[in-house]
């Protein structure tokens, strides 16, 4: 079974310049994550979609982070315009059932801003 | 708010020896707890997943045990190799959030 696949693996940036990232999760998993984790931190929620729609982006910065899962299987994470503190790995994951079911992440796309 | 704390941040042990790992929880009402294994520079890789209704999981040398009235998660790991060197993440999928929360993890290195 192949796993979550994520892309670009690198990326680095100017500040004030933008940036995609592409997930393709799990076949057959209705739930898909974005997770950012900084530095020594655990991975932190960023958006979590059920199918094509959002289920919690509470903790998306909106004023530069953006995301979409158009047709409930790929997603993209853009950010326009990235800022220093945005250097982190963005990792996408993917589960069968929302809510209750485990989570496998991807490996990860690591930004860094200049 | 769910916070997740990991003790310690940081391990060394000589190989063979096993170990315990410690997460614990700040909000009991959890639906499952998921124990990961992070290399350097790649994602997370799934170890055991336990339901708020189970006390314990094992995997080949390792073991998750969970006690959820104490908010409490250990991760045993019998007769340690070196190729366990990891950073080791504890996660908690908190009750009506629908996500998980992560804690920061504890650095093992296992020495040959």
């Amino acid at each position: 079974e192949a796993g979550v696949a994520q892309s670009p693996r690198y990326k680095i940036i100017e500040k004030r310049q933008s940036v995609a990232f592409w997930c393709n999760p799990i076949s057959g998993h209705a739930t898909l994550y974005w997770y950012q984790q900084i530095l020594g931190q655990g991975p932190k929620l960023l958006i979590q979609f059920q199918n094509n729609g959002v289920v919690d982006d509470s903790q998306l910065p909106k004023d530069r982070f953006s995301a979409e899962r158009l047709k409930g299987v790929d997603s993209t994470l853009k950010i326009q315009p990235a800022k220093l503190e945005d250097s982190a790995v963005y990792l996408c994951a993917s589960s069968l059932e929302r809510g209750r079911g485990e989570l496998f992440f991807g490996e990860g796309s690591r930004l860094t801003v200049l | 708010k769910q916070e997740v704390t990991q003790i310690p941040a940081a391990l060394s042990v000589p190989e063979g020896e096993n170990l315990v790992l410690n997460c614990s929880f700040t909000d009991s009402a959890i639906y499952n707890l998921q124990w990961f294994r992070q290399d350097p520079g790649k994602g997370l890789t799934s170890l055991l997943l336990i339901q708020s209704s189970q006390r314990e999981q094992t995997s080949g040398r390792l073991n998750a045990s969970l006690d959820k009235s104490s908010g409490r998660s250990t991760l045993y790991i019998a007769a340690s190799q070196p190729g366990d060197s990891a950073t080791y993440l504890c996660a908690v999928g908190a009750t009506g959030a629908n996500n998980l929360f992560f804690g920061t993890g504890t650095r093992l290195t296992v020495i040959p």
